[in-house]
C-alpha cells in the first residue's frame, strides 16, 4: 500500500530563517514518483517538483532544495532564507507506477515578518 | 491560458439537494481527476478518468457520480448532499503517462447544511 506521512502539521519561522519540511513515504514498488505541491492562502495548488525513484540526485531551484533519500524513504523540502510569500500549505505526494497519486496531509508553513 | 477551470467557486446546499460541479481543461490532457480536501487529510481521490470515455472510482467515491462529457470536461455530481460532503473540491488534469504532474483548478468550496 502507498502512504505519505508529513509529521509536521504546522511550522512557524521568522523571515530569513531556513526551514525543512519532512516527507516520509511507504511503497512496495521499486518504480515510483514523488512530488511536492504548494497551496498558498489563495487556495490553488501549484506543482513544484517531481522526482522518480531512480534519481536520487538532490535538486536546487533558487531558494528551494529537495533531498531524496531512498534509504530512509524520505523526500524532504528545504526553503533557504524564507520569505513571507512562502507561507502556504505544502503537500508531498507519491505515485506508484501506473497508479494514482497519494497525497500527504500537508504541512502549513507560516513565515512571520 | 486558463488551464483547469472549475465552477462554481462557492456553493451552499441543504441536506438532500443535488448539485453538479463542473470542470474543464484546455491543455488537451487525457486524464482528469476529482479530489476532496479536508483539514488534516490532504487530498483524497474521489473519481478519475484516465481517458475520454472511461471513469474509475478512487479512494472515496461513495455519494458521488461523475461524467466525462468529452476530452475537455469532467463533472462531479452529488445526488443527495450530506453534511459529510462539506469540503473543498479540486479538479485536476494531466498528460497520460507516468511521472506527469497534475494541474489543478482553483477549487470549489462546498458547504452542506
Amino acid at each position: 500500500a502507498q502512504k505519505v506521512t508529513q509529521a509536521q502539521t504546522e511550522i512557524s519561522v521568522v523571515e530569513k530563517e531556513d526551514v525543512t519540511l519532512d516527507c516520509v513515504y511507504e511503497t512496495r514498488d521499486t518504480t515510483y514518483y514523488l512530488f511536492w505541491y504548494k497551496q498558498p492562502p489563495s487556495g490553488e495548488l501549484v506543482f513544484l517538483i517531481r522526482r522518480n525513484s531512480f534519481d536520487e540526485q538532490n535538486e536546487i531551484s533558487g531558494r528551494y532544495s529537495w533531498n531524496f533519500q531512498k534509504s530512509t524513504s524520505s523526500f524532504n523540502f528545504t526553503i533557504t532564507a524564507s520569505q513571507v510569500v512562502d507561507s502556504a500549505v505544502y503537500f508531498c505526494a507519491l505515485q506508484n507506477y501506473g497508479q494514482n497519486f497519494v497525497f500527504g496531509p500537508g504541512t502549513r508553513l507560516s513565515v512571520l515578518p | 491560458n486558463a488551464g483547469v477551470t472549475q465552477t462554481p467557486k462557492f456553493q451552499v446546499l441543504k441536506t438532500g439537494q443535488s448539485m453538479t460541479l463542473q470542470c474543464a481543461q484546455d491543455m488537451n490532457h487525457n486524464s482528469m481527476y476529482w479530489y476532496r480536501q479536508d483539514p488534516g487529510m490532504g487530498l483524497r481521490l474521489i473519481y478519475y478518468s484516465a481517458s475520454e470515455g472511461t471513469t474509475d472510482k478512487g479512494e472515496v467515491p461513495n455519494g458521488y457520480n461523475v461524467s466525462r462529457l468529452n476530452k475537455r470536461e469532467f463533472s462531479l455530481r452529488l445526488e443527495s448532499a450530506a453534511p459529510s460532503q462539506t469540503s473543498v473540491y479540486f479538479c485536476a488534469s494531466s498528460v497520460v503517462g507516468i511521472n506527469q504532474p497534475q494541474h489543478f483548478g482553483d477549487g470549489t468550496r462546498l458547504s452542506i447544511l
